[in-house]
């Protein structure tokens, strides 16, 4: 399994944009790059996965190094909803996730 | 849809007792998974299905753990004999085989094992 690192946290005002970065150097060829998050008390819910090209969706921006060993996941305007713990996982498309520490994001009002 | 389901949503037992954790898939999903998370390891595979088949099951513990997936709607988690070791939220998520897709994951069950 390709291996992971992220801040253990990172804090943002609340309306202003926030760029959560991963490293995954060892990630293979084949592997998407999943973001799924956790809130608190919840069951981890995707975000957002790409493969090689950027991505948008309604939720956020999947911005993915040219060489593939890193990628930021972008949060346009962050509201309080948005303070949980941040997984970047690569992966297969249908095989059990890996997840690691994860990101504590803290949203300031 | 309802979602994922998962029952009990508490579970207290002591130590010895089975245990046994249930998980209702998303309808049409033919994928499910089984995580734990704990404090220490953090959020942790422990098997997955594909079809009511398991695929993986290189994550269960050890030999007390036991998965089953009876048919499409219903799988079940068993841990005999429980240990205070296995206190955890264990999680259950689904997803649709076949390229890539997203997993839904269940509000898990918080298992305390005194």
């Amino acid at each position: 399994d390709a291996k992971t690192t992220q801040p253990n946290s990172m804090e943002s005002n609340e309306e202003e944009p926030v760029h959560l970065p991963c490293n995954h150097s060892t990630i293979s060829g084949t592997d998407y790059i999943h973001w799924y998050r956790q809130l608190p008390s919840q069951g981890p819910e995707y975000v957002i996965h790409g493969l090689t090209s950027n991505v948008n969706n309604r939720m956020a921006s999947l911005a993915i190094a040219e060489d593939r060993k890193s990628s930021t996941l972008i949060l346009h305007r962050a509201t309080l909803r948005d303070a949980a713990v941040y997984y970047c996982t690569p992966g297969g498309g249908a095989d059990g996730l890996t997840f690691g520490k994860g990101t504590h994001l803290i949203i300031q009002p | 849809d309802a979602g994922v389901i998962q029952s009990p949503r508490h579970e207290v037992t002591e130590m010895g007792q089975e245990v046994t954790l249930r998980c209702k898939p998303i309808s049409g999903h033919n994928s499910l998974f089984w995580y734990r998370q704990t404090m220490m390891r953090g959020l942790e595979l422990l098997i997955y299905f594909n079809n009511n088949v398991p695929i993986d099951d290189s994550g269960m513990p050890e030999d007390r753990f036991s998965a089953k997936m009876p048919n499409a709607s219903f799988s079940t988690l068993k841990i005999q004999p429980s240990e205070p070791r296995d206190s955890a939220v264990y999680f259950c998520a689904s997803s649709l085989v076949g390229g890539y897709n997203e997993q839904f994951f269940g509000p898990g069950t918080r298992l305390t094992v005194l």
